[in-house]
């Protein structure tokens, strides 16, 4: 069964401590792997990636997948409140554009 | 504005009601979905169409309904026979071609109450 699993469920830090949050993935016919951070709403997309150790950067946020050990982590440094939110992680699969959702790791950051 | 969009924002049902769920894309997207996201939990797949005319069955479709007869629209019909609705619905869009990577794009969400 194609499974994603994102951990921790729930991460409480403090304004400008850096946080890793880690997704992995048993998925056939994997295509790519996208995070979305989701605030109140909709899930806004933050990152794709579909090359193993390439970094991908956007300020304090980065990513990386692994294609072997079949996952990938989302840093945060200097974590400021507006980062508090529900960060998924997905996986698309070639087959039927089809996209499998991990449960989501909420953050709470406090000042 | 290229986006979608999803109606109404809150919806109030009673027990034994069918409702209806909009969503409408600009993007000219081919694929579409219908996720059900309950607290503390991420996005289950209710239905996905990728081409006009056909959608297929996701994750927990029982109790749903949906149809596809326009490209831009992918109305949801929660009906009677799913026992426990109340959940935030989301839909969201993507090209839907093996040639491209592709990527999600999400509507507001409608949260449907069963009173």
């Amino acid at each position: 069964e194609d499974k994603v699993v994102q951990s921790p469920l729930s991460l409480v830090v403090h304004e400008g401590d850096t946080v890793t949050l880690n997704c992995s993935y048993e998925v056939t016919n994997f295509r790519s792997l996208l995070w979305y951070k989701q605030e109140k709403k909709a899930p806004t997309f933050l990152f794709m990636l579909t090359s193993s150790g390439i970094e991908k950067k956007s300020g304090r946020l980065s990513s990386i997948l692994d294609k072997k050990e079949l996952f990938s982590i989302l840093n945060i440094t200097a974590t400021q409140t507006g980062d508090s939110a529900v960060y998924l992680c997905a996986v698309e699969a070639y087959n039927f554009n089809k996209f499998y959702f991990g449960s989501g790791t909420k953050l709470n950051v406090k000042p | 504005d290229g986006g979608i969009t999803q109606s109404p924002k809150y919806l109030f049902r009673k027990e034994g009601q069918n409702v209806t769920l909009s969503c409408e894309q600009n993007l000219n997207h081919d694929a579409m979905y219908w996720y059900r996201q309950d607290p503390g939990q991420g996005l289950r797949l209710i239905y996905y169409s990728q081409i006009v005319n056909d959608f297929q069955k996701g994750d927990i479709a029982e109790g749903y309904s949906v149809s596809r007869e326009k490209k831009e629209s992918f109305p949801l019909t929660v009906t009677s026979a799913q026992k426990n609705p109340t959940a935030f619905y989301l839909c969201a869009s993507s090209i839907g071609t093996s040639e491209y990577y592709n990527e999600q794009f999400f509507g507001p969400g409608t949260r449907l109450t069963v009173l």
